[in-house]
């Protein structure tokens, strides 16, 4: 089993939709989980991170992280074009962990 | 200025051949990874250095090999080059080891290796 699986997409949405992104983890003694947004041809930039339980917002961005069933989430409100790219969960234990990324694409 | 920057930014060349990549960081970090990117975007590190002195080193081929020559370069150089090398490989830094405290992981551009 992967240490954080995540479904790779693509994903396709019409502009103003709300975005659902998951992962899930396997190891419960993880405590820092990263989303990074990657545009393409370019390298990966930190989005959000939470630590251990609960929810962080930032603008139309929401992190969420529920430790009892090993799953995190990035919730997008109101999804713009310029919100296309590759989404990659991670976990922060000495090193980063990543998902395999999920393409999102939002139409105009 | 570009925090962490990577050159060459494409490289293509043939199998066996032995080629570097470079890494510089202007952010005053004290740790630098090298990660791998395959072309199903999976992103798995392979080497940290801290400090200059190398603290992971991921189940990759003796054919890579890290040179830190001081806190703001991190090169990797491979031998041998295969067909399977072909990948973007990404250089990172942050402000210390990130042992688990939050520490933010900034990214450079990517090199998109090619071996023909």
């Amino acid at each position: 089993q992967k240490e954080v699986e995540q479904d790779p997409g693509p994903l396709s949405v019409p502009e103003g939709a709300i975005v659902s992104l998951n992962c899930t983890y396997s190891n419960s003694a993880f405590q820092y989980f990263m989303w990074y947004r990657q545009y393409s041809r370019k390298g990966p930039e930190l989005l959000m991170y939470t630590y251990s339980s609960g929810n962080k917002e930032d603008g139309r961005f929401t992190a969420q992280v529920d430790k009892s069933s090993k799953y995190i989430s990035l919730f997008i409100r109101d999804s713009q074009p310029s919100d296309s790219a590759t989404y990659l969960c991670a976990i922060l234990t000495g090193k980063l962990i990543f998902g395999q990324g999920t393409t999102l694409q939002v139409k105009p | 200025d570009t925090a962490v920057s990577q050159t060459p930014k494409y490289l293509v060349t043939q199998m066996g051949n032995d080629k570097s990549i470079k890494c510089e960081q202007n952010l005053g970090h004290d740790t630098m990874y090298w990660y791998k990117q395959d072309s199903k975007k999976f992103l798995k590190i392979m080497f940290s250095y801290n400090n200059k002195e190398l603290i992971i080193n991921e189940t990759v081929p003796n054919r890579f090999s890290p040179k830190s020559p001081d806190k703001a370069h991190l090169n990797l150089h491979i031998n041998s080059l295969e067909l399977g090398d072909s990948a973007v490989y990404f250089c990172a830094s942050s402000q210390a080891f990130s042992s688990g405290d939050g520490e933010t992981q900034y990214f450079g551009p990517g090199t998109r290796l090619l071996v023909l």
